[in-house]
């Protein structure tokens, strides 16, 4: 069966300070993969998704990046973090194709920016 | 673009029936999907619709009118398990766009 991991849990981190998540899927290949945001009291913001290695779409230009370094793994990154990248990132994935069952998340990443 | 409009929150007793509206307005349309999302959980799915029409799942139930831009979800023999936040999401070409969600608090 297909299973997804993210990490960390839980990030708490200085204003200009670099930041990685983690994110991925077993049991399967090629997917599809989604990073959101949820920030306090505001619904999931799509970030960036990626349908292969090297083909990433940022939809939000902001100071984050993503990265797909193997089939099933994909990065979010930040070089210097702001107080208003704090919030719960998810990872998320489907099959390639149209993806009936939808989306699958991860666990999630709070992060606070402080 | 998509557009996705839920009601912020809602109440309901154990053992009652509530339905869940959300009404949206997109560019391009490849289904509806239904999630569940508990306080500091990730959601899980719930439901997709693609077609007009019922699909029914246990207690859940979701419905699609793709020419109105309706949907709902139906919640039958409320437990206070389902306290949680009812998120409705559309698939335009390629990715899914959520809406803020709907809060719903079961009391005994």
């Amino acid at each position: 069966s297909q299973t997804i991991h993210q990490w960390p849990a839980t990030l708490v981190q200085p204003v200009g300070s670099p930041l990685s998540l983690e994110c991925t899927v077993e049991g399967t290949s090629n997917p599809n993969l989604y990073w959101y945001r949820q920030a306090a009291g505001r619904g999931l913001q799509l970030l960036f998704y990626s349908i292969g290695i090297d083909q990433i779409s940022s939809e939000v230009p902001q100071n984050l990046s993503a990265s797909r370094p193997q089939d099933r793994q994909f990065i979010l990154s930040s070089k210097k973090l702001l107080l208003s990248d704090s919030g719960f990132y998810l990872c998320a994935w489907t099959s390639s194709g149209r993806g009936l069952n939808g989306y699958t998340f991860g666990s999630g990443t709070r992060l606070t920016v402080v | 673009g998509q557009n996705i409009d839920q009601p912020t929150e809602m109440t309901a007793t154990e053992g009652a029936i509530v339905q869940i509206n959300c009404t949206y307005q997109t560019s391009g349309f490849n289904g509806l999907f239904w999630y569940q999302q508990h306080a500091g959980e990730a959601p899980t799915f719930l439901s997709y619709n693609v077609l007009d029409g019922l699909e029914e799942k246990g207690r859940f139930s979701s419905f699609l009118s793709r020419s109105k831009g309706y949907s709902y979800l139906l919640l039958k023999e409320l437990q206070m398990k389902d306290s949680a936040s009812y998120l409705c999401a559309v698939k335009g070409y390629s990715t899914l766009t959520f809406g803020k969600g709907t809060m719903l608090l079961v009391s005994p």
